[in-house]
């Protein structure tokens, strides 16, 4: 168990629609990351979040958006739903705001198919 | 695109070492070299990361080349439960220091 939780684990839903997933860091934690992975490919970096601000976007769609609240945990928002969206949303946290430089720990995913 | 190589897939047999090859021959001398490892769907999970010292944690060892353009994970003794997907990683600053993940190495232990 790496400390980090994300809800809900499945998710299926129609083409058009709006999600939200959401992800609670390991504690003291104060980055969180959204990776998206497709079947049978490598993870592929959405954003990351550093205490509230975010530091870094990736390969994020417009429809796509996350914001972390005072709390630390962080939610994104999956909008206008398309076929080609399925896929695992993996969200990690590390210490700090340096992901290069410091472990991150995975939480167990959320499967999304878009139907 | 990632910056490292690695071969698609292995095989061990369980209880033998098992030892994961991985070329970054780009790499430069303040990037570090992370393993992580996905068991079927799951989250990826952390093995070990190393700057330029063979570095061993109860998980793994990890070997880097003196030229640091290749390095090598090794698990000591194989069990089925190791079998997942081997990710070699070298986060760098073009990629504003991300995890940037290539296809990984399949490892199958067998009986």
């Amino acid at each position: 168990d790496s400390g980090v939780t994300q809800t809900p684990k499945h998710l299926i839903t129609a083409t058009g629609q709006r999600v939200t997933l959401r992800c609670s860091p390991r504690s003291g934690d104060l980055s969180v990351y959204w990776y998206q992975q497709s079947l049978d490919q490598g993870l592929q970096f959405l954003i990351q979040y550093y205490n509230g601000e975010e530091r870094a976007k990736g390969n994020i769609l417009e429809r796509f958006s996350a914001q972390q609240f005072p709390d630390l945990h962080s939610e994104l928002n999956l909008s206008s739903l398309e076929l080609g969206d399925s896929a695992l949303y993996f969200c990690a946290s590390s210490v700090g705001g340096r992901a290069g430089r410091e472990t991150q720990y995975f939480g167990p995913g959320t499967r999304l198919l878009v139907l | 695109d990632a910056k490292t190589t690695q071969p698609p897939s292995m095989d061990c047999a369980e209880g033998r070492a098992a030892n994961l090859p991985c070329n970054h021959s780009t790499i430069s001398g303040n990037e570090y070299v992370y393993w992580y490892r996905q068991i079927h769907s799951q989250g990826p999970q952390y093995i070990i990361h190393g700057l330029k010292n063979n570095e061993t944690n109860e998980m793994a060892s990890l070997i880097i080349t003196e030229d640091r353009k290749s390095s090598t994970l090794i698990l000591p003794h194989a069990t089925l439960r190791d079998t997942a997907v081997y990710y070699c990683i070298v986060p760098g600053e073009d990629s504003n220091y991300q995890l940037i993940w290539g296809a990984g190495t399949k490892l199958i232990i067998k009986p």
